[in-house]
């Protein structure tokens, strides 16, 4: 049972260029959720998703991020017009169901870098 | 912000058990405790969690506090492979995203 895999594993980009991540949870997991780990600090929720749907997105910047988790296919996390201050990895957790009793499933990580 | 208090970092020796604290003072009855660590250049991994009684599962265990405002996870024997940053977390305010801190740095000498 393969894990949460996410791609690509390392992104480089230019500022104003697009960056898309993406996650696919385990199998059978229909929700998940999308972190931001900033050099030297710990993870920062950005927004939870099940199937078709954004469940929980206040850890989300306003502008310029978005993310989607459709009936087929990964999730994606979308950063339009990056700046240097995206660096960042980010990662993506799966779990069966809603999290608050369970455990999450992690990914390694997509790192971002923004030149 | 995270909700939870951690030492920034703990050393122990190679082959001894390790306690490592968090206090989670304004954790609500409902909310469960969660442990993970994370190695270097890894995501996240699950290591334990909780809600009133100690927990023990193949990797460690977790006792919790009468009044639930703090909790100790225990490496019964730590190895090298155990050096990690260990995080414990409530469930955030109801949020269901979990509240990562800067956790506890652990380091393992061989």
């Amino acid at each position: 049972n393969a894990g949460v895999m996410q791609n690509p594993r390392h992104l480089v980009r230019r500022r104003g260029q697009e960056a898309r991540l993406r996650c696919s949870p385990m199998k059978g997991h229909s929700h998940v959720y999308w972190y931001r780990q900033l050099p030297e600090e710990g993870l920062k929720f950005m927004v939870y998703l099940q199937k078709e749907n954004i469940i929980d997105e206040s850890g989300m910047p306003k502008e310029r991020f978005s993310a989607e988790f459709p009936k087929e296919g990964p999730s994606i996390l979308r950063i339009q017009q990056v700046v240097r201050g995206d660096s960042a990895a980010y990662f993506c957790a799966s779990s069966p169901g809603r999290r608050n009793t369970g455990e999450l499933f992690f990914g390694e990580g997509s790192r971002l870098t923004v030149l | 912000d995270a909700k939870t208090t951690q030492p920034n970092s703990m050393e122990s020796n190679e082959e001894e058990p390790v306690h490592l604290p968090c206090n989670h003072s304004t954790i609500s009855g409902t909310d469960y405790i969660h442990w993970y660590r994370q190695l270097p250049s890894q995501g996240p991994e699950y290591v334990i969690h909780g809600l009133t009684s100690n927990v023990n599962n193949r990797m460690a265990s977790l006792a919790i506090a009468e009044d639930r405002k703090s909790s100790t996870l225990i490496l019964h024997r730590a190895t090298l492979r155990d050096a990690a940053v260990y995080y414990c977390l409530d469930n955030g305010g109801g949020a269901d995203g979990l509240t990562f801190g800067k956790g506890t740095h652990l380091i393992i000498q061989p």
